[in-house]
């Protein structure tokens, strides 16, 4: 089936700082890949959409100067929080979506953001 | 627009059946149903396109309404390993994704 990596698991910064979460599709390629956040007991909002090669989308209250987003190939998305505080700590989540048409979202594991 | 599910939380005993229901206010192009457990990203179950579509096995099954603004997600004789939180995704034809508000499922013995 098809696997997508996401990269730290777990990361713990310092307020002020910039960290950088990748998401890779490892055995398809994704011309999409989405941008998710969650707080605690809470749904899965979609920050922004990632199409390679052109600009993210982002959604509505989500500023694109703090969340930097890089769809740079097929493969690989990245999204940078700037200049991060604690109330930007949340589990960070990407999907991809395959190139070959299938409506299905695939998950990658998540990432943790800690900032102290 | 943020899809609404209900029930917001439902408690089970092993073997017995829950629906869960996922509104759009205007219809939608696709539906999306996934399983989250706590600290996991969350697992596609099944995905609905067609008005009037029913899919999935004889334990888990998912229903499009016809007019396809409303699925319901059927779980019958549930299972310990059932227990978590129930999302439904929807897509607008204006290829918008968007998550809704979650069903937490917990199966007791």
């Amino acid at each position: 089936g098809a696997v997508v990596s996401q990269h730290p698991s777990r990361v713990i910064c310092k307020s002020g700082t910039s960290v950088k979460i990748e998401c890779r599709s490892l055995d398809f390629q994704a011309t999409t890949m989405f941008w998710y956040r969650q707080f605690p007991k809470q749904s899965l909002m979609l920050m922004a959409t990632s199409n390679e090669g052109s600009k993210a989308t982002y959604e509505q209250g989500v500023e694109k100067d703090k969340f930097l987003i890089n769809h740079a190939s097929l493969t690989l998305s990245t999204l940078t929080v700037t200049s991060a505080h604690p109330e930007d700590s949340s589990f960070y989540i990407c999907s991809a979506r395959d190139i070959q048409g299938s409506y299905e979202q695939y998950f990658g594991p998540g990432t943790r953001l800690t900032v102290t | 627009q943020q899809p609404v599910q209900s029930p917001q939380a439902v408690i089970l005993r092993e073997g017995e059946d829950a629906v869960i229901n996922c509104s759009s206010s205007k219809a939608l192009y696709s539906v999306h149903w996934y399983r989250q457990k706590h600290g996991e990203a969350p697992v596609f179950l099944m995905i609905l396109l067609k008005g009037g579509e029913q899919k999935g096995h004889e334990k888990i099954s998912a229903s499009f309404n016809e007019k396809k603004q409303q699925s319901s997600l059927y779980l019958t004789a549930s299972q310990l390993s059932y227990s978590g939180t129930y999302f439904c995704g929807t897509e607008d034809t204006g290829n918008q994704f968007y998550f809704g508000t979650g069903t937490s499922l917990t199966v007791i013995p």
